[in-house]
């Protein structure tokens, strides 16, 4: 997983503010995912984006969650007004291209609310 | 809806000894089959794949094993070494929609010395 850059790694927010998670995809690498880890289960699919689009966001909740990836700078996962049930790992990955079947993790964010 | 599973949350194996996970998927449109390992506070590393034209796949000490119509994989590590001591989520995709990975829910090896 090395080369998907991602920050903060941990992040504390109070019920009701707002949590960015930035990603950066590794050089070369168009094409961007965010995955969820809720404790004690596996990794869920929320967003896949390429540059300035959004290509699947089946995964979101409809409300309060938001993604982008615009054309210069990181890709950010926006969660409004969090609530405790947000608190989970929220995992980056990218590829260079769809049909390469193997996507590459960045180490994470941590979000704890409180 | 819980597609990908795996039935073990836990196995202990001595070192040496063949580590054996197991993985089961429900959705027959799966036709790609991937392991992660990941260590606690990291991110998953990807381990081995494997295609739905094969039922085996092997690198190094690593082996997947694929039962198309068991609707079953296992991953393979021997010899087991201290450094396997992770957690292996099993993650299969289906067709175009290979980036949409549905994942298991991890099974943590620990490696015995």
């Amino acid at each position: 997983n090395a080369g998907v850059m991602q920050n903060p790694r941990h992040l504390v927010r109070r019920r009701g503010q707002e949590a960015r998670l930035r990603c950066s995809p590794m050089k070369g690498h168009s094409h961007v995912y965010w995955y969820r880890q809720l404790p004690e289960e596996g990794l869920k699919f929320m967003v896949y984006l390429q540059k300035e689009n959004i290509i699947d966001e089946s995964g979101m909740p409809k409300e309060r969650f938001s993604a982008e990836f615009p054309k210069e700078g990181p890709s950010i996962l926006r969660i409004q007004q969090v609530v405790r049930g947000d608190s989970a790992a929220y995992f980056c990955a990218s590829s260079p291209q769809t049909g390469d079947n193997t996507i590459y993790f960045g180490e994470g964010s941590w979000l704890t609310v409180v | 809806d819980q597609q990908v599973k795996q039935n073990s949350p836990s196995l202990s194996v001595q070192e040496g000894r063949i580590s054996i996970l197991n993985c089961d998927y429900t959705n027959s449109m799966f036709d790609y089959f991937l392991w992660y390992k990941k260590y606690p506070a990291e991110g998953p590393t990807f381990l081995i794949s494997i295609s739905s034209i094969k039922d085996k796949n092997e690198d190094g000490r690593f082996t997947v094993f694929l039962n198309k119509s068991a609707k079953h994989l296992s991953l393979h590590i021997v010899p087991s070494q201290p450094g396997d001591s992770a957690v292996y989520f099993c993650a299969a995709s289906a067709g175009s929609n290979d980036y949409k990975l549905s994942f298991g829910a991890g099974t943590t090896v620990t490696v015995r010395a």
